[in-house]
């Protein structure tokens, strides 16, 4: 059981927006701007796609979009595409001993 | 600019154990923990711990403490996890990542070990 909960699947079409949820707790999500959000591939390593709640790294399409309220973070992507099918992760700074969570990761079907 | 190169793949038997290693470069090694997370075929990322290379102190997940061992060598900049006891189901990719000053994180490769008889 992950610390902080994410839909296990989403999915959309060509062109449409999706937005992928991320709750958490006052120790993390609902505290700290420190929320990141990672994109994998099968067998790939993650890649960081949004960090500070609402950041893109350099490289990152602006169709991806980070916000948050309250104990609940999003991403949303727009302008949906065919190589956005992939495996979505959040993670957040902890106040607890452990310093960083997860979710569970969200399954995006591009139909 | 920061990297960190683990160790290669491992095939271990039920009941051994496996060391991993990450090569850390590009920055100051005791400067910043480091955290170590693994990922099982088909699974979601699931942190294991973390070291901090300045004092040697340690943080376990619960579910790994009294199997996991994390350790550095300073002279090196190298980072270790050691899980012992393996079973079939501790098969997946290891990573290491580098919490910087603001809570962001550098990834190791990853490292595939194998548990099977």
């Amino acid at each position: 059981q992950s610390a902080l909960t994410q839909p296990a699947s989403v999915s959309g079409s060509p062109g449409q927006s999706i937005t992928i949820s991320c709750t958490g707790s006052s120790s993390d999500v609902g505290t700290y701007k420190y929320v990141s959000w990672y994109q994998q591939h099968p067998a790939k390593a993650p890649k960081l796609m949004i960090y500070e709640i609402s950041n893109r790294p350099s490289g990152v399409p602006d169709r991806f979009s980070g916000s948050k309220s309250g104990n609940t973070a999003s991403l949303t992507i727009s302008g949906l595409q065919a190589d956005d099918e992939a495996d979505y992760y959040c993670s957040s700074f902890t106040s607890t001993r452990a310093r960083w969570v997860f979710g569970g990761g969200t399954k995006l079907t591009v139909l | 600019q920061v990297q960190l190169v683990q160790s290669g793949a491992e095939v271990k038997k039920p009941g051994a154990s496996v060391k991993v290693s990450c090569k850390a470069s590009g920055y100051t090694f005791t400067g910043y923990f480091l955290h170590w997370v693994r990922q099982a075929p088909g699974q979601g990322l699931e942190w294991m711990g973390w070291i901090n290379p300045n004092s040697g102190g340690t943080y376990y997940a619960q579910r790994f403490q009294g199997r996991v061992s994390m350790t550095r060598d300073t002279s090196i900049t190298t980072g270790y996890m050691e899980l012992s006891s393996l079973r079939s189901d501790d098969t997946a990719v290891y990573y290491c990542a580098r919490e910087d000053d603001d809570f962001n994180y550098d990834w190791g490769q990853g490292t595939l070990v194998t548990v099977s008889s």
